[in-house]
């Protein structure tokens, strides 16, 4: 079926150290790869995209590398701050469809 | 710039009433989504829409009805409610380019069902 499964649940990181979110995807046809945010409180925001055509995609202290032989695709988050603790999910767009499948998330806590 | 607009905020129902969550959006959209979140289980897919005049099933559609009213708007309805049912509830508007296809969200609805 289409799923996308997410790892891990819950993410500790002392603040300056990286950290990395994982997501596996069931579609070998899907061709869009986004990750977003999520504060308390509010509704999830797009922070880093990636294509099927590209490897890897870096934005600032953020980056996103996808491997489609495996099916999974990565968040990486560098120099973390505690502004970047938050709940993060991976999502997929199924080929075919307009169906846009959300993993189970990532609480990221970045410790002072 | 409003983006996607959801009503009501907060709702406490009893069991067995029903209700409908409100959703509209002005950025021209063709695509929009209604999702529940529970601890631990991510966002779940309910219903969408993929244009004006289409609706389909996500990953857990049973005890919901959809409406896609006009382009802007799509409502849920919980007919019956029942207490597994008390999530949040998020809608949400995207359109496919080229580029990305960014799904933009709502506030979200806290729904508590007793």
């Amino acid at each position: 079926g289409e799923n996308v499964e997410q790892h891990p649940s819950t993410l500790s990181v002392q603040e300056g150290d990286s950290a990395v979110i994982k997501c596996t995807y069931s579609d070998s046809a899907s061709n869009y790869f986004p990750w977003y945010k999520q504060e308390l409180g509010k509704g999830p925001q797009l922070i880093i995209d990636i294509r099927s055509n590209v490897g890897e995609k870096k934005d600032q202290r953020i980056a996103v590398t996808l491997n489609k032989t495996a099916k999974h695709f990565s968040l990486h988050i560098t120099e973390t701050q505690p502004e970047d603790s938050a709940v993060y999910f991976c999502a997929t767009l199924f080929s075919g469809t307009y169906k846009y499948i959300f993993g189970t998330g990532t609480r990221l806590k970045v410790l002072a | 710039n409003a983006g996607v607009t959801q009503t009501p905020k907060f709702q406490v129902l009893k069991t067995g009433q029903s209700m409908t969550l409100q959703c509209a959006q002005d950025m021209n959209h063709n695509s929009m989504y209604w999702y529940r979140q529970d601890p631990g289980m991510g966002l779940r897919l309910i219903y969408y829409s993929a244009s004006e005049g289409t609706t389909d099933k996500g990953e857990v559609p049973n005890g919901y009805n959809v409406s896609r009213l006009n382009k802007r708007e799509f409502s849920l309805r919980l007919e019956s409610a029942a207490p597994s049912q008390t999530s949040v509830y998020f809608c949400a508007s995207s359109e496919r380019r080229a580029g990305n296809t960014e799904a933009f969200f709502g506030q979200g609805t806290r729904l508590t069902v007793v």
